[in-house]
This record gives C-alpha cells, structure tokens and sequence, in this order.
C-alpha cells in the first residue's frame, strides 16, 4: 500500500469547513484513498473513499487531484465533536485488505 | 452501517495471566478479521489478519504464539493474549470486513470499540 503524508495537527473554527489535506505521490493506478478518523479512545470510524473522482457523503467531501497524488478531506461545517484524528489511507481494493495506518492529523474543532 | 462489538470493553489482569478478548460481527459476516494495538498517542499498529477457518497471518515482529488469534465463525474472532506482562498492556482494536460490499473500492472494514487492556 502506498505511503501516505499528513500535517500532525491542524485547529479549525465551529462551523467553519475543515479541510484536511493528504499527500499520496506514490499512488498507484489501482488504489483507492480511504479516509478514517478515531476519537479519543474508540475504534476508528469510516468516513469516506475515492479513486478519482470527488466523492460527497452526508460526512464530508472527498476532493483528489487530477494526478491522484493528493486529496484534502472537507468537513463543511466543522462541530466540536468532530475534534479527532483522522487517518488518510491508500490501499487496493481487492486482495490485500489490511489498512496501515500512519500518524493522522489532530483536528481541533474550538468554539 | 455495520456494527463490530469487542468484549470486554476494559480488562486488568495480573502479570502472567492470559485475556481473551473477543470480537464479533453484528449484522454482517466477515471472513476476514483484522487486530490492531494502539498505544499511547501513537497511531494503530496491524499485529494479525484472520480468516475465517484458516490460521492468522501476522505482521513481522508480533508473536504467534503470544497473540493467540482463533476465527472459528464468520461473526467472531477472538485475541488471547497469553502470558500477559505490563508491556502488553495496550488499546486492542478488531476490524472485520463485510461479505456483502463487493462492488469496487467498497470493501470496508467496519472497526469494533476497542478494548483496553491493563496488566498490573
């Protein structure tokens, strides 16, 4: 599975969209971007996934680049309880399914 | 969307003593279960990958026999932590992965609670 770079932290406004960028240069043809997040002391929770196009769920929108070497997460209207880490991964979608994950970004959402 | 349970959700044991820790899929069956740990402020770390009805298969460095892993149904799959020491103390995470999402880059892993595991 490609490597994936994040910024360790990031602070957002309540309200205000969140936009949580991810490198992932070394993508491959076949690997699709995964986004997780995981609140203090609970499992990691889904949140959203792409290949190439941008993807919107009722969570968050997904944007990727057209080279597919970066996607940023956006959660639109940030709340406090979206204060986590949230975990950029990359990975095939057939055979192999183990998802590594790497150090994820802080958000902190103030009021 | 699909639910994973871990039991217990906390456990403290005495050194040398074994815990097992369980995880099961709710309302899906998953023919692939997968532990993590998790320690302090650090992210998660894959230690095993279960099937179901087959041996785990386990990352580089982690004990197989210390980190007993049995799969015997599509809805669970349990972790026994064998001769427990404070340094395994840790935040013990199971995923499991949905026989139903088949369609392209839909094969999620629906991740349990955790279970935190103190050895005294």
């Amino acid at each position: 599975d490609a490597k994936t770079t994040q910024p360790t932290s990031m602070d957002c406004a309540e309200g205000r969209a969140a936009n949580l960028p991810c490198n992932h240069s070394t993508i491959s043809g076949n690997e699709y971007v995964y986004w997780y997040r995981q609140i203090h002391s609970q499992g990691p929770q889904y949140i959203i996934h792409g290949l190439k196009n941008n993807e919107t769920n009722e969570m968050a929108s997904l944007i990727i680049t057209e080279d597919r070497k970066s996607s940023t997460l956006i959660l639109p209207h940030a709340t406090l309880r979206d204060t986590a880490v949230y975990y950029c991964i990359v990975r095939f979608h057939t055979g192999g399914f183990k998802t590594i994950f790497g150090a994820g970004t802080r958000l902190f959402v103030k009021a | 969307g699909a639910v994973v349970s871990q039991h217990p959700s906390w456990v403290i044991c005495k050194s040398g003593t074994s815990v097992k820790i369980e995880c099961r899929s709710l309302d899906f069956q998953a023919t692939t279960m997968f532990w993590y740990r998790q320690f302090p402020k650090q992210s998660l770390m894959l230690m095993a990958t279960s099937n179901e009805g087959s041996k785990a298969t386990y990352e580089q460095g982690v004990e197989k026999d210390k980190f007993l892993i049995n799969h015997a149904s599509l809805t669970l799959s349990t972790l026994t932590v064998t001769s427990a020491h404070p340094e395994d103390s840790s935040f013990y995470i199971c995923s499991a992965r949905d026989l139903r999402t088949v369609t392209p880059g839909s094969y999620e892993q629906y991740f349990g609670p955790g279970t935190r595991l103190t050895v005294t």
